[in-house]
């Protein structure tokens, strides 16, 4: 079985500071796919990334960035300069195949301050 | 940019109806997903549904939970008997096949059970 670890369950920053968004994963197959995705307090859900296995390459998007470490089974996300607008909760996914069903953490609700 | 459409928003019933949520997913998608998020929670899967039949389901997708594709565009979940417990957002999700980006969510049906 699956399992998507958040061990943050909140953050307080002030605005402008970076924060980084832990999530630490477990799976027994070789090829699966991690997801972030952002829940602003309206409710719906964001997607933010995709990333597959075989791709450990980090990525940035401007001022998000992500930490693949499949040697710690782990997929960090990182808010940069953090703005009011980033708060919200943001949840961790995995799915072992493309069509396969995501199993989600916990979520890690951040709150930027002004 | 396509979209995931959801009805309705919010759905107040009383313990014993029957509720019907509706999903329009995106026209080319051919993977369909509810998923639920009790106030607070993480979001879990519920069912995955796929050339017109259930491909996976959840230990919560119980009896009482059933879905339907009933006219090519629509893909509805139905409750039979709402309990207090069933107080949740329902989201619906699609992909398309071999999809790259992931899954689409629908804005979610905050449902409200009294």
């Amino acid at each position: 079985a699956q399992k998507v670890t958040q061990a943050q369950t909140e953050i307080s920053v002030v605005e402008k500071e970076d924060v980084t968004l832990d999530c630490v994963y477990e799976t027994r197959d070789t090829t699966y796919y991690l997801f972030w995705y952002k829940q602003p307090p309206s409710g719906e859900l964001v997607f933010l990334i995709r990333r597959n296995s075989f791709d450990e390459q980090n990525e940035i998007s401007g001022r998000y960035s992500w930490n693949f470490q499949k040697s710690t089974s782990s997929f960090n996300f990182t808010i940069t300069a953090s703005q009011v607008v980033d708060s919200a909760v943001y949840f961790c996914a995995l799915s072992i195949t493309a069509g396969n069903k995501l199993t989600f953490g916990g979520g890690t609700r951040v709150l930027v301050k002004p | 940019e396509p979209e995931v459409t959801q009805t309705p928003s919010h759905q107040v019933t009383q313990m014993g109806q029957e509720v019907i949520l509706r999903c329009v997913p995106i026209s080319n998608h051919l993977y369909f997903y509810w998923y639920r998020q009790i106030l607070g929670q993480k979001v879990e899967f519920l069912v995955s549904f796929y050339n017109n039949e259930i491909s996976e389901k959840s230990e919560i997708f119980d009896d009482q939970f059933s879905v339907e594709r009933p006219d090519g565009s629509n893909f509805t979940l139905k409750i039979r008997s709402t309990k207090l417990e069933d107080s949740a957002m329902y989201f619906c999700a699609s992909r398309e096949q071999g999809a790259v980006y992931g899954y689409t969510f629908g804005s979610g049906t905050r449902l409200t059970v009294v």
